[in-house]
């Protein structure tokens, strides 16, 4: 059964840049037609999504946010990475990582709280 | 960016109704690749349905899913009290793009 598993800071300030991390076990990242994505969910709001990667390494992203963020994987560590920069009160949310696999998005992690305050 | 539409906001049913849940899309899902999720408070969203029918794998057969092309719709034939919890429908656009729905709230009536 695969898991995936978000980690990084719980409260970050504004303008700063946030770092979460996905680690995935129970499953090969290597695995062809597996793609990774990254949500989030501001608290009492709806999900959005925030951007793909791919297998191959090409990232695609929601094009309210494509200015500020950059998204990784490394497939040797089992891991991807979302970086969002200039943050604002607007990115407090509960961040997700989930695995899309034939569109459809099975796998997810348990969620992350971002604080965005100073 | 196609945009999805859920109705009703909030649907208050009792234990043993049938609940249908719609979700009108802007533009036509491509190749049908529509998702329903259950979200329970502090929760992941859980897959329900995806492929607009298919349903996913440990998912009780009261829930179903169908439509094509714009409009899609969840039903579960009797509602179970494990059943209350918020319902998002999702699409798959173009490169590998997601889009979301606004949700539609099952409450106990």
């Amino acid at each position: 059964q695969l898991q995936l598993q978000e980690s990084g800071p719980g409260l970050v300030k504004p303008s700063e840049t946030l770092t979460l991390t996905c680690s995935v076990s129970g499953g090969s990242m290597n695995m062809k037609d597996q793609n990774w994505a990254w949500i989030r969910q501001p608290p009492g709001k709806g999900l959005e999504w925030i951007g793909t990667v791919d297998n191959d390494g090409s990232t695609y992203s929601n094009p309210s946010l494509k200015s500020r963020v950059i998204i990784s994987i490394d497939k040797s560590k089992n891991q991807f990475s979302l970086n969002l920069s200039s943050l604002t009160a607007a990115d407090t949310a509960v961040y997700f990582c989930s695995r899309d696999f034939h569109w459809e998005l099975r796998f997810w992690g348990q969620g992350t709280l971002v604080t965005v305050s100073s | 960016e196609i945009v999805l539409t859920q109705s009703p906001g909030t649907l208050s049913l009792s234990p043993g109704d049938r609940a249908t849940l719609s979700c009108r899309a802007s533009q036509s899902v491509r190749d049908n690749h529509l998702a329903w999720f259950q979200q329970k408070p502090g929760q992941a969203p859980r897959v329900l349905i995806y492929d607009a029918s298919r349903r996913a794998t440990g998912i009780p057969d009261r829930f179903s899913g169908s439509g094509s092309g714009t409009d899609f719709t969840l039903t579960i034939t009797r509602v179970e009290p494990e059943d209350f919890a918020v319902y998002y429908c999702q699409q798959f656009g173009s490169s590998h793009s997601i889009t979301f729905g606004q949700g539609t709230r099952l409450d106990i009536k």
